[in-house]
């Protein structure tokens, strides 16, 4: 089945560590994204790819940074920089330049 | 910054009526704009997308444009219980800053259909 995994569903990060958030497409798509959701609030972009070994940084990209070297996978750390973490993560792909986005399940990210 | 305001709800219904949910953006050049659902604690999954300024009809699903007024809107007739989620308003646009484009969205409006 074509679709977007995202793992760990539950993180639990201590302070002052750094964590890695795993995004695996198997659509074929170009465009990739992540996006950070708080209680109650929408979705706000944390970076995002349209291509292979490129990446924009979105509207809250202090703290985090991610990589993309291969055209299925954005990984995403949360480094001790960011001094809000506990959030739903969500990663997200699309044809690039259509704005149709498959989600992933999501990543629940707390600071214990 | 580009920008998608929402009233943020909670809009209540009952069952078999209307529900019509609102959506302005701030970038003129937007290109494509769409609507997705999310259930409470679950990952959004989209369900109408429009392009040109209009209606455009699915089922119980209406959205409108109107690219003058920055202001694209959903309709969802005969509502039902399972029609309670957070309705979000998403927009495309190309990023110059960053050569590509960017799926911007909304806060959301929380639906409840009361049986």
């Amino acid at each position: 089945d074509g679709g977007i995994t995202q793992s760990p569903k539950y993180l639990f990060r201590k302070e002052g560590q750094n964590v890695t958030l795993s995004c695996e497409q198997n659509l074929n798509h170009d465009a990739m994204y992540w996006y950070r959701q708080d209680p109650g609030q929408g979705l706000r972009l944390i970076y995002y790819s349209q291509i292979v070994n490129d990446f924009q940084k979105g509207d809250i990209a202090e703290g985090y940074s991610v990589s993309r070297e291969k055209k299925e996978s954005f990984p995403l750390t949360v480094t001790s920089a960011q001094k809000n973490p506990t959030a739903f993560y969500l990663c997200a792909s699309s044809i690039s330049g259509t704005g149709h986005a498959f989600f992933g399940q999501g990543t629940r990210l707390t600071v214990v | 910054q580009k920008e998608v305001e929402q009233n943020s709800g909670p809009l209540s219904v009952p069952e078999g009526a209307i529900a019509s949910l609102n959506c302005t953006y701030s970038d003129r050049g937007s290109q494509s704009f769409f609507w997705y659902r999310q259930y409470s604690g679950k990952s959004p999954e989209l369900i109408m997308f429009i392009y040109s300024n209009g209606d455009k009809e699915d089922g119980r699903f209406t959205a409108q444009l109107n690219k003058a007024s920055q202001y694209v809107s959903l309709l969802i007739r005969d509502s039902q219980p399972s029609d309670s989620a957070t309705y979000l308003c998403a927009v495309n646009s190309w990023g110059s800053g960053a050569g590509s484009y960017q799926l911007t969205f909304g806060k959301g409006t929380k639906l409840s259909v009361i049986p």
